[in-house]
């Protein structure tokens, strides 16, 4: 029972373009969000997380936007650099917990 | 600061056989939560640990335990090592607090069990 999923396997984009990275949840006591990014053989690198008492949360080149009625998160990264190229997990939680559920990943390829 | 150490880095083992896995927190850090990622179920929540006790447990058998010490690192062992049990075993630490906090990664553990 996947209860975070990310149904984009792989996602290429131009150099200094935006990257949009989508994750959808179904359990709705999940209230804290995060984004890891990864490298084969690595551990995740933690790079941005939200609380569900916010629909935005923004920094440097990379924002989350949460939508809790469509249980619906996403990552954008602006511009983006080859260096963004890596494999992308959503992960959420509950208050209080310390257990993360991620989704299956998104490869995500810039292109110079 | 540094970060989640993880040793070894890398382990084969063969069927049968047991194993055990350590963990380092970063300074300060008290929870520690491990995790496995194999291609067929991504990554899974295996347990977590705060001062020196299991505070959370993933849908794992029983072979997997881990335990805490008083300086908050951690161990993992797994044992009677089935083929399956390959995979990269990540640690990652946390402070604690009452809202989520967000769990810092080590680089792992690859498991290979032949």
């Amino acid at each position: 029972d996947q209860q975070v999923k990310q149904n984009s396997p792989s996602l290429s984009v131009q150099e200094g373009r935006i990257s949009i990275l989508n994750c959808d949840y179904t359990n709705s006591m999940f209230d804290y969000f995060l984004w890891y990014k990864k490298y084969p053989a690595e551990g995740p690198t933690f790079l941005i997380s939200i609380s569900s008492i916010k629909d935005k949360n923004e920094d440097g080149r990379f924002t989350v936007f949460l939508n809790k009625s469509a249980k619906h998160l996403s990552l954008h990264i602006v511009p983006s650099q080859p260096g963004d190229s890596a494999v992308y997990f959503c992960a959420a939680t509950q208050t209080g917990a310390n257990n993360l559920f991620f989704g299956t990943g998104t490869r995500l390829t810039v292109i110079p | 600061k540094a970060g989640v150490t993880q040793t070894p880095r890398y382990l084969i083992k063969t069927r049968g056989q047991q194993v055990t896995l350590s963990c380092s927190p970063i300074s300060g850090h008290r929870s520690v939560s491990w995790y496995q990622q194999t291609p067929g179920q991504g990554l899974q929540f295996l347990f977590e640990y705060f001062s020196e006790t299991q505070r959370n447990k993933g849908n794992f058998p029983g072979r997997f335990s881990g335990r805490q010490f008083s300086n908050s690192r951690s161990e993992m062992n797994v044992s009677t090592l089935e083929l399956g049990d390959s995979a990269l075993y990540l640690c990652a630490s946390s402070l604690p607090v009452g809202a989520s906090s967000t769990q810092y990664f080590g680089p792992g553990t690859r498991l290979t069990v032949l």
